[in-house]
């Protein structure tokens, strides 16, 4: 059973510091993983989307790698700023089970004060 | 575009009565529709997949006469909630995905804001 764990829970951090949260999952037969971004409250907004066959995405200030083997990607946050406090969202889409499943992490709630 | 919403936001109800929670994906059409539930400092997990015209698929220990799904047009899903109770208080959201490409695993799927049940 396909579980993901997304570590630290929860990170504060100054304005400008470059971070990086982390996720892992234990079984590597995937299609893809999702970043995520939840405000209090509302709904998810995809932030990068990464196949199986691919190891990294960038969206401006954000990275996003896939390590496939090892079950791990990471989400770096370049020159964090304060509209960044959110929860961080990581999951994977698997092989076998439902079609279209997403296979959520806890998140790792993210503070980036002024 | 891919907008996503759902109505009510919130809702507070009596133990015991029916929650209807809608969700609309408002400029496309979506083939495939998610149902999932967030319990506080917990994963969303999945509770069905629903297909336009067709019977929804359940996720395994989601009841599927507890929590009806309704996706009778390409743009609306509805969940209902009959005989709620307290244990049933969570977060829902919805999500929907343009097309069958959800289905080639390629497609990525656009979530609506939830909607904050209570039950009382």
């Amino acid at each position: 059973k396909q579980e993901v764990t997304q570590i630290p829970a929860a990170l504060s951090v100054p304005e400008g510091e470059n971070l990086v949260l982390n996720c892992s999952f234990t079984d590597s037969a995937i299609y893809n993983l999702q970043w995520f971004r939840q405000d209090p409250g509302k709904g998810l907004t995809s932030l990068l989307l990464i196949q199986s066959s691919q190891r990294e995405q960038t969206s401006g200030r954000l990275n996003a790698s896939l390590d496939k083997s090892s079950g791990r990607s990471t989400l770096y946050i370049a020159a964090s700023q304060p509209g960044d406090s959110a929860t961080y969202l990581c999951a994977v889409m698997n092989y076998g089970g439902s079609q279209g499943n997403l296979i959520f992490g806890k998140g790792t709630k993210l503070s980036v004060k002024p | 575009g891919a907008v996503v919403s759902q109505h009510p936001s919130w809702v507070i109800c009596k133990s015991g009565t029916s929650v209807k929670i809608e969700c609309r994906s408002l400029d496309f059409q979506a083939t495939t529709m998610f149902w999932y539930r967030q319990f506080p400092k917990q994963s969303l997990m999945l509770m069905a997949t629903s297909n336009e015209g067709s019977k929804a698929t359940y996720e395994q220990g989601v009841e599927k006469d507890k929590f009806l799904i309704n996706h009778a047009s390409l743009t609306l899903s509805t969940l209902t909630v009959t005989s709620a109770h307290p244990e049933d208080s969570s977060f829902y959201i919805c999500s929907a995905s343009h097309d069958d490409r959800v289905w080639a695993h390629t497609d990525t799927q656009y979530f609506g804001p939830g909607t904050r049940l209570t039950v009382l």
